[in-house]
């Protein structure tokens, strides 16, 4: 079966940094997303991966290794406002999402 | 009005109610989207349109029936629902059903089955 795996809840302290990670078995792979969601609200594109690597955007990052289908979204100088649920989802070989849980992040003063 | 919206934002209905949830996208898109989310659960994907014809039905009850009357509206029609159906449905669009593009989404209807 097809499975995305990431933390269900993380903690983390205001100005820190922080590294969710997802992990993957699916068939195939056509690339990677990452999307936050503040409680009560819609989902937001973060980032997109198809390549390994890491690519950056501001204070969020995000790294991809096919090979060991793995990724994690970095968050530096976090801020309050960070506070959200982050969904890792997996374009399968037949372009079918394939979402992950969600890790509940909570940032603490 | 800009993005994606959906009405009603809740919703609490009996089990022998018939009630519809819209969405609205006011992107330009030809692609959209419903998806069931429960807590601490992965989304799951309901039913895709694109330009106006349902091209994925993924085992969706016959309770939950999809509407898309041109490319910016979606509605889901809703009746004889049972209390595991209580969750966030959310919609969403994009530019095109392929799905490399990134995915809008609405704020989602809270709907509370009795």
């Amino acid at each position: 079966g097809q499975n995305i795996d990431q933390p269900t809840e993380m903690t983390a302290t205001e100005g820190a940094i922080v590294q969710i990670n997802c992990t993957y078995q699916t068939s195939g792979f056509n690339g990677l997303f990452w999307y936050q969601q503040h409680a009560g609200e819609a989902p937001t594109f973060l980032s997109y991966n198809v390549l390994d690597g890491l690519e950056e955007k501001g204070r969020f990052s995000s790294f991809l290794s096919r090979s060991k289908g793995y990724s994690y979204l970095l968050l530096k100088e976090l801020q309050m406002k960070d506070s959200a649920s982050y969904l890792c989802a997996v374009l399968d070989s037949n372009y079918q999402l394939i979402w992950g849980a969600g890790t509940k992040l909570i940032i603490k003063p | 009005e800009t993005g994606v919206t959906q009405t009603p934002r809740h919703l609490v209905m009996g089990m022998t109610n018939k009630k519809s949830l819209k969405c609205e996208q006011h992107l330009g898109h030809n692609a959209m989207y419903w998806y069931k989310q429960s807590a601490k659960k992965p989304l799951e994907l309901m039913f895709v349109y694109n330009f106006k014809e349902q091209t994925e039905n993924n085992s969706v009850p016959s309770r939950f029936s999809p509407e898309c009357p041109n490319s910016s509206h979606l509605f889901l029609h809703l009746h004889t629902l049972q209390p595991e159906d209580s969750a966030l449905y959310l919609c969403a669009s994009s530019q095109a059903a392929d799905r490399s593009v990134e995915q809008f989404f609405g704020p989602g209807t809270r709907l509370t089955v009795l």
